[in-house]
């Protein structure tokens, strides 16, 4: 099984700076990678997949990058929205595995 | 647009089996290339895949799950369906049905479309 790990567990950032977000892999997944933001009561949303190919309707200040086993996923100027709970997954191999999640707060 | 509805018990008794249902909507199960998972999460913790299903047949499980639990689908509702046996207390979380979708290299994996979390409580 592939352990999937985040850091930060808490990222404090004041509205409007640049968030930059790590998820690192045991062993390779390539670029098969997703992003996941998460408010609380609600289903995650997906945010980025393929490592870098954002999902329809995500705004442009969400990136994500890298390949193999370290990953990074960058909010440019965060807005108020933005605060939540972001997941790695990796889907390259079974069983698909989570990390276990960022939490952004304001400053 | 495809939506999925999450149907299924909110209490379960230990020991027992817990079934839910995730019906489809907007388009249909049994569409070619298509797959879809179980996806829960403990009160306060994480995101765990439970399991998935490709083109009506094909299952793959978490295998810290495997032993207790099936996935299957039911083309003529357009519904596909968890079952977990032998529940415990650690089977309390909240559960979403979901269908993931390809990447530009064609593997499957990432949740786009997600049915709404219901919590499910073990407890006697």
């Amino acid at each position: 099984e592939i352990v999937m790990t985040q850091s930060p567990a808490t990222l404090s950032v004041s509205p409007g700076e640049r968030a930059t977000l790590s998820c690192g892999a045991s062993q390779s997944v390539n670029s098969h990678l997703a992003w996941y933001q998460q408010k609380p009561g609600q289903a995650p949303r997906l945010l980025i997949y393929g490592a870098s190919t954002r999902d329809t309707g995500i705004p442009a200040r969400f990136s994500g990058s890298g390949s193999g086993t370290e990953f990074a996923l960058t909010v440019s100027s965060l807005q108020p929205e933005d605060f939540a709970v972001y997941y790695c997954q990796q889907y390259n191999s079974w069983p698909w595995t989570f990390g276990q999640g960022t939490k952004v707060e304001i400053k | 647009q495809l939506q999925l509805q999450k149907s299924g018990p909110g209490l379960v008794k230990p020991s027992e089996t817990l079934s839910l249902t995730c019906t489809v909507s907007g388009g249909s199960i049994s569409s070619s290339s298509h797959y879809w998972g179980w996806v829960r999460q403990p009160p306060g913790k994480g995101l765990e895949w439970i399991g998935s299903i490709y083109n009506s047949e094909n299952t793959y499980y978490n295998p810290s799950l495997e032993s207790r639990v099936t996935i299957s689908t039911d083309t003529s509702k357009n519904q596909f369906s968890l079952r977990l046996t032998s529940v415990t207390a650690a089977d309390t979380a909240v559960y979403y049905c979901g269908k993931p979708k390809p990447d530009s290299t064609g593997y499957y994996g990432a949740f786009d479309i997600w049915g709404q979390g219901t919590m499910v409580t073990v407890s006697s």
